[in-house]
């Protein structure tokens, strides 16, 4: 079985500063791992993903991520932050041998501050 | 650029009648998802779909449920007799065969049992 944990169900940054979401996945085989991301009332957008090439992954919005193995983590970064970064964001983890199910994580809202 | 579509974006029902939420995948896609997120919690995998049969289903997945790709557009998830804890946003996805792990959402339908 596979298994995504957020740390941090909410997490603010000033405008300028680094936005760090954490993400650490369970899964008995080489995962495929993704980040979503959800404005107010809109649906899912895929930021970036991870299936097994590079293991930094640049996505859209100046969004990154970085796949270490070792500490089976998949966290996003972004330099400096913009007030329009302020969403939802959820990692998940895509289980190949089960018809491409994702499992997600429980989310992280990213608040920006002026 | 393609996009999924999902109506109604908002369904309210009575308890015990039948739904059907509808989706439009992107165009070239042929692998086909119903994902669904009661307020404050995950978001869930429901079914995945592929070659007019179903790949995987999850445990919510149960006889109440159904999904059927009526023509060559359209995807759909029916709910045969709703109970309120059918409540939910409710979203459909699909990916294309170079890529089937990587899943495009739709905005959603919100539905509401009373």
């Amino acid at each position: 079985a596979q298994s995504v944990t957020q740390l941090g169900s909410h997490v603010s940054v000033s405008e300028g500063a680094l936005v760090l979401l954490r993400c650490n996945y369970s899964s008995s085989v080489p995962p495929y791992l993704f980040w979503y991301v959800q404005y107010p009332n809109q649906g899912l957008q895929l930021l970036l993903k991870y299936t097994s090439a590079a293991t930094l992954v640049k996505g859209i919005n100046g969004f990154e991520a970085e796949f270490k193995k070792s500490e089976t983590s998949f966290h996003l970064t972004k330099p400096s932050a913009h007030m329009s970064d302020a969403a939802e964001y959820f990692c998940a983890v895509s289980d190949h041998n089960a018809g491409n199910m994702l499992t997600f994580g429980g989310g992280t809202r990213l608040m920006v501050k002026p | 650029e393609p996009e999924v579509t999902q109506t109604p974006s908002h369904q309210v029902t009575q308890m015990g009648q039948e739904v059907i939420l509808r989706c439009v995948p992107i165009s070239n896609h042929l692998y086909f998802y119903w994902y669904r997120q009661i307020l404050g919690q995950k978001v869930e995998f429901l079914v995945s779909f592929y070659n007019n049969e179903i790949s995987e289903k999850s445990e919510i997945f149960d006889d109440q449920f159904s999904v059927e790709r009526p023509d060559g557009s359209n995807f759909t998830l029916k709910i045969r007799s709703t109970k309120l804890e059918d409540s939910a946003m409710y979203f459909c996805a699909s990916s294309e065969p170079r890529s089937q792990e990587t899943q495009y959402f739709g905005p959603g339908t919100r539905l509401l049992v009373l």
